[in-house]
């Protein structure tokens, strides 16, 4: 099992509808986590942090976490077509006190218009 | 511009002959490091350094040299490189602070190597 998993997708989303992307991680105790958007061919790009359970709000996007189930997830409202991209969630490994991060390989969303 | 700053971008090169990527940022960072992105792999951790003259291996620190002499540089070396090396590399650099909310990672635009 991956550390950290998401489906490669590609995910595809008509336009102004709610894109969902999930990412579940298998360190328990892992306490932050991150969500990075990436362009074909460039850097990633963050989009949103979460550390606590429940829902967190920033404009179109939602992250929320669920630390029982381990998973992690991005909401995206009225999607747009410059929301194509790929997104990766990335976890903080809990015993490495210098704070390193466990990327998934992501999910390439793509918004029809 | 907060940025870090990656050179070059684009790079074809044969195997065997020693290569340098360097990686500059302007943001007073004290932790920096490389990661490689391979289709389907994600980002791969090659090497990080928490500070000045400290580095450490990440995932993947096969085939690679880095070092940390000064706080904003952190260039990585290809002594002989093989082209299972063809990949695009990301420096990344953020505050060493690891409470939630500091770990926070700007990352360089990208270096595109193949080598043949």
């Amino acid at each position: 099992q991956k550390e950290v998993e998401q489906n490669s997708g590609p995910l595809s989303v008509p336009e102004g509808a709610i894109a969902s992307l999930n990412c579940t991680y298998s360190d328990r105790g892992s306490q932050s986590f991150f969500w990075y958007r990436q362009y074909s061919g460039k850097s990633p790009e963050l989009i949103m942090s979460i550390y606590s359970n429940g829902d967190k709000e920033d404009g179109r996007f939602t992250a929320q976490l669920n630390k029982a189930s381990q998973y992690v997830s991005l909401l995206i409202r009225d999607s747009q077509p410059s929301d194509s991209a790929t997104y990766l969630c990335a976890v903080n490994k809990e015993r490495d006190s210098n704070y390193q991060l466990i990327w998934g390989a992501g999910t390439k969303l793509i918004i029809k218009p | 511009e907060a940025q870090v700053t990656q050179n070059p971008r684009y790079l074809i090169t044969v195997t065997g002959k020693k290569l340098t990527v360097t990686c500059s940022q302007n943001m007073n960072h004290e932790y920096m490091s490389w990661y490689r992105q391979d289709p389907g792999l994600g980002l791969r951790q090659i090497y990080y350094s928490m500070n000045v003259e400290v580095t450490d291996k990440g995932d993947v620190p096969e085939g690679y040299k880095v070092s940390r002499k000064e706080k904003r540089n952190f260039p990585l070396i290809l002594e002989s490189p093989s082209p299972n090396q063809t990949s695009l590399y990301f420096c990344a650099s953020r505050d060493s602070d690891s409470t939630p909310g500091a770990n926070v990672l700007t990352f360089g635009a990208g270096s595109r190597l193949t080598v043949l």
